[in-house]
C-alpha cells in the first residue's frame, strides 16, 4: 500500500514551453502533498506544500508564478513548470502525506524534466 | 536553522562487510529524524524514523540508526551490506510547521557495493 505515482517519468520540452507533471496517490487520500527539487548529485530541496482545496504554499525562493501547483483533489496535484527555461531542467519529486499512517509522507518515482 | 550534514558523499564497502552512513542534525527542539533509500527509478523509500523512545531504531532491510543527542547524530548501519543496497541514503529531519511535518534533507550518500 502507500504508492505515489507520477507522470510522466521523463520530458523534454522546448524553451518557453509549458510542462504539468502529475502526482497521484494510488491507495490512500492525502490532504497534503509536497513538491520537492533534486538538482544532480544533490540532496531534495522542498519547493512548496500543497493542500487539497486551498492554495500552495511555496518555500522561500521559489517563484509562484513559474512553478503553478494545483490539488484539485485528494488524489492528484498537478505541478505546472510555465515558460521553461534550461536552468528549470531537473528531477522533480512528489510526496503525499498519509494522515491515516502517522503522517508518513509517500513519494513519487520523481520525473525528469529537460529542457532544450 | 535546521539542518542535516552528510559527510561522506560517496562510500564504497564490499559485499558482506559492515556499514555505517553519517548524519549529524541542528535543531533547536527534539527531532524527528529519517533515513531514506533511493535507488534508479524508484521513490524515495523510508528505511526507518525516530521520534522518541528507545534510541535504538531498527529499520528495514536489516537497517538500524542509533539517535545521539549529545553527538547530535543519527547515523545507520547495517552489520552486512549486500550487493542490491547500492543506492542513495538520505538522512532527514523533520520541522514542524502549520501544522505538519517538512522534511529537511541531508545531501545524501552514494553507497556503492563491491563484490
Amino acid at each position: 500500500g502507500a504508492v505515489v505515482s507520477q507522470h510522466p517519468s521523463w520530458v523534454i520540452c522546448k524553451s518557453g514551453t509549458s510542462v504539468k507533471i502529475e502526482c497521484r496517490s494510488l491507495d490512500f487520500q492525502a490532504t497534503t502533498m509536497f513538491w520537492y527539487r533534486q538538482f544532480p548529485k544533490q540532496s531534495l530541496m522542498l519547493m512548496a506544500t500543497s493542500n487539497e482545496g486551498s492554495k500552495a504554499t511555496y518555500e522561500q525562493g521559489v517563484e509562484k508564478d513559474k512553478f503553478l501547483i494545483n490539488h484539485a483533489s485528494l488524489t492528484l496535484s498537478t505541478l505546472t513548470v510555465t515558460s521553461a527555461h534550461p536552468e528549470d531542467s531537473s528531477f522533480y519529486i512528489c510526496s503525499a502525506r498519509d494522515s491515516f499512517r502517522g503522517n508518513e509522507q509517500f513519494f513519487g518515482p520523481g520525473t525528469r524534466l529537460t529542457v532544450l | 536553522a535546521q539542518s542535516v550534514t552528510q559527510p561522506d558523499i560517496h562510500i564504497t564497502v564490499s559485499e558482506g562487510a559492515s556499514l555505517e552512513l553519517r548524519c549529524n542534525y541542528s535543531y533547536g527542539a527534539t527531532p524527528y529524524l529519517f533515513w531514506y533509500v533511493q535507488s534508479p527509478g524508484q521513490g524515495l523509500q523510508l528505511l526507518l524514523k525516530y521520534f522518541s523512545g528507545d534510541t535504538l531504531v531498527q529499520g528495514i532491510k536489516g537497517f538500524e540508526a542509533e539517535f545521539k543527542r549529545s553527538q547530535s547524530s543519527f547515523n545507520l548501519r547495517k552489520p552486512s551490506v549486500h550487493w542490491s543496497d547500492a543506492a542513495e541514503y538520505f538522512c532527514a529531519v523533520a520541522l514542524f510547521s502549520g501544522g505538519y511535518n517538512k522534511l529537511i534533507f541531508g545531501a545524501g550518500t552514494r553507497l556503492a557495493v563491491h563484490p
